[in-house]
């Protein structure tokens, strides 16, 4: 079925560190895609998406390429900061384009 | 703007227990979405409302679960009886009109455990 697969965590990285955490997802068509970012105490938020292949969405300096070739979906940051630290879902739409899949999550811990 | 609310955030019951959950979207928006959320995994749709209908609840296990959102607005997720396995984050969403193009905004989650 559709679905998305990204890298467990916890990813543990020192501040201005490169940051890339990977998800790729099931061929089935063209789907959007999206990364999802969970702080501390807080509810999810839309990080940045992609709609079509070779789009790439970006935010807050975080980075994503939309690679049909690889089914993939990679988050990437130049330099991280200690407020980067968070759990990141990889997700996509699904059923017709009106249901949002999830990733398991990856937690992002940036240490001073 | 006001985000989506949810209560209670936290709840402690025992096995065979029951619960309820409250969702209050963002104004305007008439998708509702409830997701479970399991330590370790990423959310899992449940049931998803456009207004007051159902658009998909082939992931709610209805034996035990039931929601509604009455007048197209606030929803209720009740669990009746609990099992320990419903341990988990119940988390609303919200997005503007009948599609969703994964927009979606999220309260911040009701923790249950069951014990």
């Amino acid at each position: 079925g559709d679905s998305v697969t990204q890298m467990e965590g916890p990813v543990t990285l020192s501040e201005e560190a490169f940051l890339t955490i990977n998800c790729t997802y099931t061929a089935t068509g063209y789907p959007s895609l999206f990364w999802y970012v969970q702080y501390p105490g807080e509810g999810l938020q839309l990080l940045l998406k992609a709609t079509k292949a070779d789009d790439k969405g970006s935010n807050k300096g975080f980075e994503a390429t939309y690679r049909k070739e690889t089914t993939s979906f990679h988050l990437e940051k130049g330099s991280v900061q200690v407020s980067d630290s968070a759990v990141y879902f990889c997700a996509r739409l699904t059923g017709g384009g009106n249901k949002l899949t999830f990733g398991t999550g990856t937690q992002l811990k940036v240490e001073l | 703007e006001a985000g989506v609310a949810q209560s209670p955030r936290y709840k402690i019951i025992e096995k065979r227990q029951s619960v309820a959950f409250w969702c209050n979207p963002i104004s305007g928006h008439a998708t509702l979405y409830w997701y479970q959320q399991i330590l370790g995994q990423g959310p899992k749709l449940l049931i998803q409302f456009q207004n007051n209908g159902v658009v998909d609840d082939s992931q709610l296990p209805k034996d035990r679960f039931s929601a509604e959102r009455l007048k197209g607005v606030d929803s209720t997720l009740k669990i009746q009886p609990a099992k320990l396995e419903d341990s988990a984050v119940y988390l609303c969403a919200s997005s503007y009109g009948d599609r969703t193009y994964g927009e979606l905004f999220f309260g911040e989650g009701s923790r249950l455990t069951v014990l």
